[in-house]
């Protein structure tokens, strides 16, 4: 069992490049969510989506698109890439049934940098 | 909005003793969830625990406890016989019970364990 799956683990890009994170977890999870974690701020959230079609923004989305057009599938955009953005990036997900306390299940994790 | 606070910023313990990092944060709600995360060098985010704010019983999980004091905002994590395996970042993190998505959490900065042999 794969759980959540994120590539690359590690990207180094130039200011203004774009590129794509991808995440796909095989655990048939309906809600997805990407993260970044930068030192002395934790994990911040970027995007989540509760299903297919759909997405809203989290606490830090500037910069950044996602779309969900499978369940198992929710990459993260990043269409011009600005230094700031140079952070680990964690994708995670969860079960909408079960337990409502049932905790994020999170990817390894990418490493960006912009130069 | 929630924020989530750890004061400190690294704790060191001695291979078999305990250490309590801490964890504070500011609600206006009632109903929520507490975690505590831990993150290893190989980046892999691991819960550790979890408390129900309802629930007035402090979680244990093994080695691993909390002192949930609710009207305090507090949450902190006690880990008992210290190993070295337990080297790692912590993070304590918040979920709204309102939040059904379960994927808004807010986090604290973080706590850097170090074990010493």
């Amino acid at each position: 069992n794969a759980g959540v799956t994120q590539t690359p683990k590690f990207q180094v890009l130039k200011t203004g490049q774009s590129m794509t994170l991808q995440c796909a977890q095989d655990m048939n999870h309906e809600y997805m969510s990407w993260y970044r974690q930068d030192p002395g701020m934790g994990l911040r959230l970027i995007h989540y989506s509760v299903g297919a079609g759909i997405t809203d923004q989290g606490e830090v989305p500037n910069g950044y698109n996602v779309s969900r057009s499978t369940t198992e599938d929710f990459p993260l955009r990043l269409l011009s890439a600005a230094p700031s953005q140079t952070s680990v990036y964690f994708c995670a997900s969860r079960p909408a049934a079960g337990s409502i306390n049932s905790p994020l299940h999170f990817g390894n994790g990418t490493r960006l940098t912009v130069t | 909005a929630q924020t989530v606070t750890q004061s400190q910023p690294e704790m060191s313990v001695q291979e078999a003793e305990t250490v309590t990092l801490s964890c504070t944060y500011d609600t206006s709600e009632s109903d929520y969830y507490l975690f505590w995360y831990k993150q290893p060098p190989s980046r892999q985010m691991i819960l550790v625990i979890r408390q129900e704010a309802y629930k007035q019983q402090n979680a244990t999980e093994n080695r691993f406890s909390v002192n949930f004091q609710k009207a305090a905002k507090s949450f902190s994590l006690k880990i008992s016989d210290s190993q070295l395996g337990d080297a790692a970042m912590y993070f304590c993190a918040y979920r709204s019970a309102r939040e059904t998505s379960g994927s808004r959490l807010t986090f604290g900065e973080g706590t850097q364990l170090t074990v010493n042999p």
